[in-house]
């Protein structure tokens, strides 16, 4: 898991405003995840990608978007659209796409919206 | 979809106990269910994990067991220490599908 890294560690959002989450991954990994942490909820799938140039939604994906235009490289933006984007956000690689390859986690980017 | 219910929230144990955390979960077509631990404000890594091949699998203090025919699951520790204590997820999945997590359980270990 030490080849996933995102920035910043902590960002801080005026209300109204969009902001983008890096993920970057050196793994030569396939599947790109972003997840969203509140206290008591677990981890929550925002959106996935398998592959470059495709991405699904996942359970919670209203007020966010992502782009996969790299391999490497699988931003999360957070728009004015999302109602309680106080949260940590948490981005995951997996090897293959497809397949039930273990899930390696970056360290995280805590947002505030002020 | 895939729902994993995840008991208990929380589980207190003094040191040299130990511990166990169950989940459950929903679709029988599930065949990879790992574990995370997450100590306080890191990222979640994984422990242990398993496949539906398999009923028991160990690693020196941590173990996992799979029931499929009652779809459960379940994390051991045992002579807990205090560098234990953090929040463990369970998760399932099956092939072409993403992760589904349970709530998390916040294990204190007491010295």
């Amino acid at each position: 898991d030490g080849g996933i890294t995102q920035s910043p560690k902590y960002l801080f959002r005026k209300e109204g405003q969009n902001v983008t989450l890096s993920c970057e991954q050196n793994l030569n990994h396939d599947a790109m995840y972003w997840y969203r942490q509140d206290p008591g909820q677990g981890l929550r799938l925002i959106y996935y990608s398998q592959i470059v140039n495709d991405f699904q939604k996942g359970d919670i994906a209203e007020g966010y978007s992502v782009s996969r235009e790299k391999k490497e490289s699988f931003p999360l933006t957070v728009t004015s659209a999302q109602k309680n984007p106080t949260a940590f956000y948490l981005c995951a690689s997996s090897g293959r796409a497809g397949n039930t390859d273990t899930q390696y986690f970056g360290p995280g980017t805590r947002l505030t919206v002020l | 979809g895939e729902n994993v219910e995840q008991h208990p929230s929380t589980l207190s144990v003094q040191e040299g106990d130990s511990a166990v955390i169950k989940c459950t979960y929903s679709d029988s077509a599930s065949n990879y269910f790992p574990w995370y631990k997450q100590e306080l404000g890191k990222r979640p890594q994984l422990i242990i994990d398993i496949r539906s091949n398999v009923g028991e699998k160990k690693d020196q203090r941590i173990a996992v067991t799979l029931n499929k025919t009652a779809k459960h699951f379940s994390l051991h520790i045992t002579e807990t220490q205090p560098e234990d204590s953090a929040v463990y997820f369970c998760a399932a999945t099956r092939g072409y599908s993403t992760l589904t997590f349970g709530k998390g359980t916040m294990l204190l270990v007491s010295p």
